[in-house]
């Protein structure tokens, strides 16, 4: 069976230092892989997603990034971390069906607070 | 992109069913609705998807009105534990096979005991 593992679980750190979120997949190939963030009361939005190892799609300008160095590696990072970047983040993964039919497995998370 | 529309919160007794609705008026003829719910403190969960008939799993049933505007999950018994945000994610746009989900608000459902 396939699981989805993000760590840490729970991040503080202070303003202006580095980040690095890792999430790993087991159980499946070449999945699709995606990063959300869900601040404090709002819904999830999606930050970036990956059809392919090295291949990486942005769809919110901020001071994150992503890489995918393996296939069922997805790292998230920043250089420095601003207040507005605490939140929840989530990874998920899926795998490409039928077009509209797809469905999207979420890891646990991590709580980032910046301060 | 097709938008939904759920409302902000429902409530619930415990064994009671629950009918959970969604409006997606602007969706086209080959587009999937997708359910999904997020527990306190945790990722969000598939629970259900379909195009046009109703559709059950050991979760949920999900209706699907017959002009594809709306559409309900229906939680044939609530417990305790399907207190939760549930999303009714509309299909996303583009040429590509990947899902692009997009959250919104969500309704926030309340069982009580």
């Amino acid at each position: 069976s396939q699981t989805i593992h993000q760590w840490p679980a729970t991040l503080v750190q202070p303003v202006g230092s580095p980040l690095s979120l890792e999430c790993t997949v087991e159980g499946t190939s070449n999945p699709n892989l995606y990063w959300y963030r869900q601040a404090a009361g709002r819904g999830l939005q999606l930050l970036f997603y990956s059809v392919g190892i090295g291949q990486i799609s942005s769809e919110v300008p901020q001071n994150l990034s992503a890489s995918r160095p393996q296939d069922r590696q997805f790292i998230l990072s920043s250089k420095k971390l601003l207040l507005s970047d605490s939140g929840f983040y989530l990874c998920a993964w899926s795998v490409t069906l039928m077009r509209g039919q797809e469905t999207q497995y979420f890891g646990p998370g991590t709580r980032l607070l910046v301060l | 992109d097709a938008k939904t529309t759920q409302p902000n919160s429902m409530e619930s007794n415990e064994e009671e069913p629950v009918h959970l609705p969604c409006n997606h008026s602007t969706i086209s003829g080959t587009d999937y609705i997708h359910w999904y719910r997020q527990l306190p403190s945790q990722g969000p969960e598939y629970v259900i998807h379909g195009l046009t008939s109703n559709v059950n799993n050991r979760m949920a049933s999900l209706a699907i009105a017959e002009d594809r505007k709306s559409s309900t999950l229906i939680l044939h018994r609530a417990t305790l534990r399907d207190a939760a945000v549930y999303y009714c994610i509309p299909p996303y746009a583009g040429g590509t096979s990947y899902g692009k989900l997009t959250f919104g608000q969500g309704t926030i459902l309340t069982v009580h005991p």
